[in-house]
């Protein structure tokens, strides 16, 4: 089974539109992150929730707004999508102690 | 702020040669220190990480970091590299007791045969 699974893989849409990207982890643990990695590779923390509280909410604009229905789920909505969206966002969950953060294998979002 | 600085970010070399990748951090307290590799079109992989002990680490693929505490540095360290290790490598830290992990910019090695 994989830790961290994310769907979908890839997702194309067009400007404007509102999509979702869901992320499920398996592992029991406390905290899960989104991360958006840009096209020069940068990975910028976005959100960070611990046992389904909002724990970190960097400078993202509102469009995009993550919801934990349990421990297990983080998922990311975004509204109005626009072209500077465009990038692989990356799901993670790691332990209070942060012994480890295992990583979903991302999803590549293309706003056209 | 807690910050993560990788430098050299593209780093060229040929198979058989040694690769050395710097990463200071900017926190005074406990910290967490990871190094995180991602192969191309892939997610990202734990390499290795240290939380407290010997300061030398060994990790996966004949990867290891050293932590010097009064330079807050963890290097990483591979004494021949493969084509294979052509990947990004990102630098991590967290801190004990707060929700943040943070990485560095990454480092883009890529190993010539």
């Amino acid at each position: 089974d994989t830790a961290v699974s994310q769907t979908p893989k890839y997702l194309v849409t067009q400007m404007g539109n509102d999509k979702s990207i869901k992320c499920e982890q398996n592992l029991g643990h406390d905290t899960m992150y989104w991360y958006k990695q840009d096209s020069k590779k940068f990975l910028k923390i976005m959100f960070s929730y611990n046992n389904k509280e909002l724990i970190i909410n960097e400078t993202v604009p509102n469009r995009f707004s993550p919801k934990s229905p349990d421990k297990a789920h983080l998922n990311l909505h975004i509204n109005s999508l626009e072209l500077g969206d465009s990038a692989v966002y990356f799901c993670a969950a790691a332990d209070s102690g942060h012994t480890e953060a295992f990583f979903g294998q991302g999803t590549r979002l293309t706003v056209v | 702020a807690q910050s993560v600085s990788q430098h050299n970010h593209h780093v060229i070399l040929s198979e058989a040669a040694s690769l050395e990748l710097g990463c200071n951090y900017s926190y005074g307290g406990t910290v967490n220190l990871f190094w995180y590799v991602q192969y191309p079109g892939q997610h990202l992989q734990l390499l290795l990480k240290y939380f407290s002990g010997d300061p030398l680490v060994k990790g996966i693929k004949g990867f290891e970091a050293e932590f010097i505490k009064s330079k807050f540095s963890f290097n990483l360290r591979k004494p021949s590299v493969q084509w294979s290790d052509t990947a990004e490598y990102f630098c991590a830290v967290s801190i004990y007791g707060n929700n943040r992990l943070a990485f560095g910019k990454g480092n883009q090695v890529v190993v010539i045969p």
